[in-house]
């Protein structure tokens, strides 16, 4: 049972574009939504992550779009770059102790 | 080196044997998790230790996962008896509290022949 549905699965992006990558959840005992991005062979690294009292949290070129009624929130990766080139996770988790992972999207962006 | 590491980067053994996957966490991290990765999927969770005891290991496959952490600190995860479906990268991650952002380690890749 996948507690956080990512979409989409693969996504292609033109260097300069906005890159927006959904995830969902059910659990309404979700306190906790970070993204990591990660590249072949490292480990996730933390970009950004939020808690359901805001709508919105931005860091540099990324932000965190949420909504608490539609359990859903996004990623959204402006001016992207080919060094953003990833895959991307969202998580969620109660406390931000055990985390539940999405799928995963691999970002590509073309020069 | 201000993070996680983990050790070996690479482990590969036979079918029924016994592994020990070590992870050094951020110093003064109080929280260490456990998570392991298939191709292509999200982590899944394993286990987390506040301290040295283990807050949640429901995360665990079976019993003959084991994770230790007996001074706080380095924490090892133990599995018995191989099997070709633990071959996975084995994450571990550190946050400073409980609650705060978790810092991933690079993994460790486990193949069972």
């Amino acid at each position: 049972q996948q507690q956080v549905k990512q979409s989409p699965q693969s996504l292609i992006v033109q260097k300069g574009g906005i890159s927006i990558i959904n995830c969902a959840y059910e659990n309404t005992a979700f306190d906790y939504f970070p993204w990591y991005q990660q590249f072949p062979g490292k480990g996730p690294a933390l970009l950004i992550a939020i808690r359901p009292d805001v709508s919105e949290k931005k860091e540099g070129r990324f932000t965190i779009s949420f909504n608490k009624s539609a359990k859903q929130f996004s990623l959204h990766i402006m001016d992207s770059q080919p060094g953003d080139s990833a895959t991307y996770f969202c998580a969620a988790g109660a406390g931000a102790n055990n985390l539940f992972f999405g799928t995963g999207t691999r970002l590509t962006v073309i020069p | 080196g201000a993070g996680v590491s983990q050790t070996p980067s690479n482990k590969v053994t036979e079918k029924g044997k016994y592994v020990e996957l070590r992870c050094d966490p951020i110093s003064g991290h109080t929280a260490l998790y456990w998570y392991r990765q298939s191709l292509g999927q999200g982590p899944e969770f394993l286990i987390y230790f506040q301290g040295t005891g283990a807050a949640d290991d429901s995360g665990l496959p079976n019993d003959r996962f084991f994770a230790v952490r007996p001074e706080g600190s380095v924490s090892t995860l133990k599995i018995q008896r191989t099997e070709r479906g633990d071959s996975a990268v084995y994450l571990c991650a550190s946050s400073l509290m409980i609650g705060d952002g978790q810092f991933f380690g690079p993994g460790t890749r486990l193949t069972v022949l």
